[in-house]
């Protein structure tokens, strides 16, 4: 059961352009955090959400965390060669499943000099 | 440097032939987890352990075993492998006891064909 829909699936940008991914579930989540993974590597943290909308920066990355805690976005200003890679949302379950991720199926980015 | 190791990188496989994936962690995590990563599927989870001693079935847990050696180390067995096993295979740790929870570290993957 996937229980968290990215979107886009794929994403081609020139350096400089604008992005959003976006990250939709109709389920209730602790957390969101989002992964960023390169090639031949695992997955890494990029952020973790908590609060119903929050938002976090992380330098030219703003995250978002649904006011309803169902879903997310990951906007990215000014993209360059170095933001290309996959990225994972991830929700953490609640209850008995707290601590435990559920993931998307990634957004890959590429970004063109 | 602290983290998730995994052994071997690279595998291959011939149909019928039985593998060990090894997974030790160093952070002194409660939970680890197995995971296969396969192109349009994202990640996909095999078998987690909440605790040392504890194992529980995933999402796709057919035809892998796992043993939570000690709280160190998670191994993924296959014992029979078949074609629709080939993927990059991914271990990862955390700690959810704690008030606030960090995430997943994962190890650099296991990248295994079978033919």
């Amino acid at each position: 059961t996937q229980l968290l829909e990215q979107s886009p699936q794929f994403l081609s940008i020139q350096e400089g352009e604008n992005l959003t991914v976006y990250c939709n579930s109709s389920s209730v989540f602790s957390s969101l955090q989002w992964y960023r993974q390169e090639p031949g590597e695992g997955p890494v943290l990029l952020v973790t959400v908590v609060t119903g909308g929050e938002v976090k920066k992380l330098k030219r990355l703003t995250f978002q965390f649904g006011d309803a805690r169902k879903d997310s976005s990951l906007h990215i200003t000014a993209a360059q060669p170095g933001d290309t890679g996959l990225y994972l949302c991830a929700g953490e379950g609640r209850g008995s499943t707290l601590g435990r991720l559920y993931f998307g199926r990634g957004t890959q980015l590429t970004v063109w000099p | 440097n602290a983290g998730v190791t995994q052994t071997p990188k690279f595998q291959v496989l011939k149909t019928g032939q039985s593998m060990t994936l090894q997974c030790a962690q160093d952070m002194n995590h409660n939970s680890m987890y197995w995971y296969r990563q396969d192109p349009g599927m994202g990640l996909r989870l095999i078998y987690y352990s909440a605790s040392e001693g504890t194992t529980d079935k995933g999402e796709v847990p057919n035809g892998y075993n796992v043993s939570r050696l000690n709280k160190r180390e998670f191994s993924l067995r296959l014992e029979s492998a078949a074609p629709s096993q080939t993927s990059v295979y991914f271990c990862a740790s955390s700690d959810y006891s704690r008030a606030l929870f960090y995430g997943y570290t994962f190890g650099s993957g296991t990248r295994l064909t079978v033919v």
